[in-house]
């Protein structure tokens, strides 16, 4: 089920620009997952940051977490038309498998 | 609509023998099936993706002589797990993308034990 938020829906940027996507969530987690999609692909994962982590980097992504107001962030720096995609995040709770879904954001990089 | 079964929901077997999970899009046709796995309390890591009446495409580091994908019509993908190891034990999980559109229809999971 989709019980996550996320915002913007849509986003178009230039290449080079930084590209922040923003994820709400209801309930405790566990962990948060932030996932890319390309058009007609799987899901990718990107990153796993867990409850007592604030922020974590990989590569040219940065996601933090904050739970007091259950919201993660995700952000991709010097975006590059590669990274054109739409981006969900994933909550898991106390179930071991079960995730959560947001919506997702569609990110537009144009060239 | 858009429901999308796996079976079995959970199996135990032994080492070395081979398991198969079957994927099915229960109202829709599916041209592209996604597999999934997934160990306790992490991310879904993508194994393959299956298209109807063609190989499947495997993500770099799956073997694809240990997990045998089968897209055989528009609405039935098959993974085997051959030879199966303990450390194969784990949450596997198929999706379903309908001809047009972009959206994947999660199956519900089968959860693998390797004794």
């Amino acid at each position: 089920s989709q019980q996550g938020e996320e915002d913007p829906q849509a986003l178009s940027i230039q290449e080079g620009e930084n590209a922040t996507m923003n994820c709400s969530y209801k309930t405790s987690i566990n962990n948060l997952q932030w996932y890319r999609q390309n058009s007609g692909r799987g899901l990718v994962h990107l990153i796993l940051i867990r409850s007592n982590e604030r922020e974590k980097h990989s590569g040219r992504l940065r996601v933090t977490l904050d739970t007091s107001k259950k919201s993660s962030s995700l952000l991709i720096t010097a975006s590059r038309a590669a990274d054109t995609a739409s981006y969900f995040c994933a909550t898991n709770g106390d179930s071991n498998y079960q995730l959560i879904w947001g919506a997702g954001t569609k990110l537009i990089i144009k060239p | 609509g858009a429901v999308v079964s796996q079976h079995p929901s959970w199996v135990i077997c032994k080492s070395g023998t081979s398991v198969k999970i079957e994927c099915r899009s229960l109202d829709f046709q599916a041209t592209t099936m996604f597999w999934y796995r997934q160990f306790p309390k992490q991310s879904l890591m993508l194994m393959a993706t299956s298209n109807e009446g063609s190989k499947a495409t495997y993500e770099q580091g799956v073997e694809k002589d240990k997990f045998l994908i089968n897209h055989a019509s528009l609405t039935l993908s098959t993974l085997t797990v051959t030879s199966a190891h303990p450390e194969d034990s784990s949450f596997y999980i198929c999706s379903a993308r309908r001809s047009l559109g972009n959206e994947q229809f999660f199956g519900p999971g089968t959860r693998l034990t390797v004794l």
